[in-house]
């Protein structure tokens, strides 16, 4: 099946920091999308872009689907920012209908 | 649009026991979807069903395991006999379909079983 692979797997920030998160995947896709994880287990829709630039406030995403990959820009980060941020993707072809998360990358954003 | 909800929203149960989870999706959304998350990891796809039928089940889906959704509306997870190993955090999505594929998720039943 599909492959994703997330990095960094832990990541640690001052607030005020940027950061780039990426998300890479071995085979063609027609849906990708960014979740950020609450401290309470909800999966917070971040991105639908299975190819693009998006942007929406501090955060935006870039997905280059020719080369497999995706990453997610956050900006001028806060605490609140905290949490765990997952990369899910469904392939375009085997009639698969299923997302296929990485195993996510940890941000701590300290005060 | 109230998004997707479950219920309950956590469950302790005996090992042994049986238990059953309800999905809520969004209105009109047609395909719904089950994961399971468990601790330090992404969370895996267990089955999904476009309108009332079931169209693929996952290898993770034993025969202790079953869903449905009859009507096409709401879905149940019934898992019997629970193990430990069952213990998790149990996600619902649901998604319009066709041309649009975003899933959207519930906050989850976290199932402990002792």
């Amino acid at each position: 099946g599909i492959q994703v692979e997330q990095s960094p797997p832990d990541l640690i920030l001052q607030e005020g920091a940027n950061s780039t998160l990426r998300c890479n995947f071995s085979d063609s896709v027609n849906n990708l999308q960014w979740f950020h994880q609450n401290p309470w287990g909800q999966l917070i829709n971040l991105f639908y872009i299975p190819s693009g630039t998006k942007q929406n406030g501090r955060l935006s995403a870039t997905t280059v689907a020719t080369e497999r990959y995706s990453l997610l820009y956050i900006s001028s980060s806060q605490t609140t920012d905290s949490g765990v941020y997952f990369c899910a993707v469904e392939r375009t072809q085997g009639g698969s209908e299923k997302l296929v998360f990485g195993k996510g990358t940890k941000l701590t954003v300290n005060p | 649009d109230t998004g997707v909800s479950q219920n309950p929203r956590h469950k302790i149960t005996k090992r042994g026991q049986n238990v059953t989870f309800r999905c809520d999706p969004i209105s009109e959304h047609n395909r719904l979807y089950w994961y399971r998350q468990t601790l330090g990891q992404g969370p895996e796809f267990l089955t999904y069903f476009q309108n009332e039928a079931q169209l693929e089940k996952s290898r993770l889906l034993s025969d202790r395991f079953s869903a449905e959704r009859p009507k096409g509306s709401f879905s149940t997870l019934e898992i019997q006999r629970t193990e430990q190993g069952d213990s998790a955090m149990y996600l619902c999505a649901s998604s319009p379909g066709t041309p649009r594929w975003e899933q959207y998720f519930g906050p989850g039943t976290r199932l402990t079983v002792t």
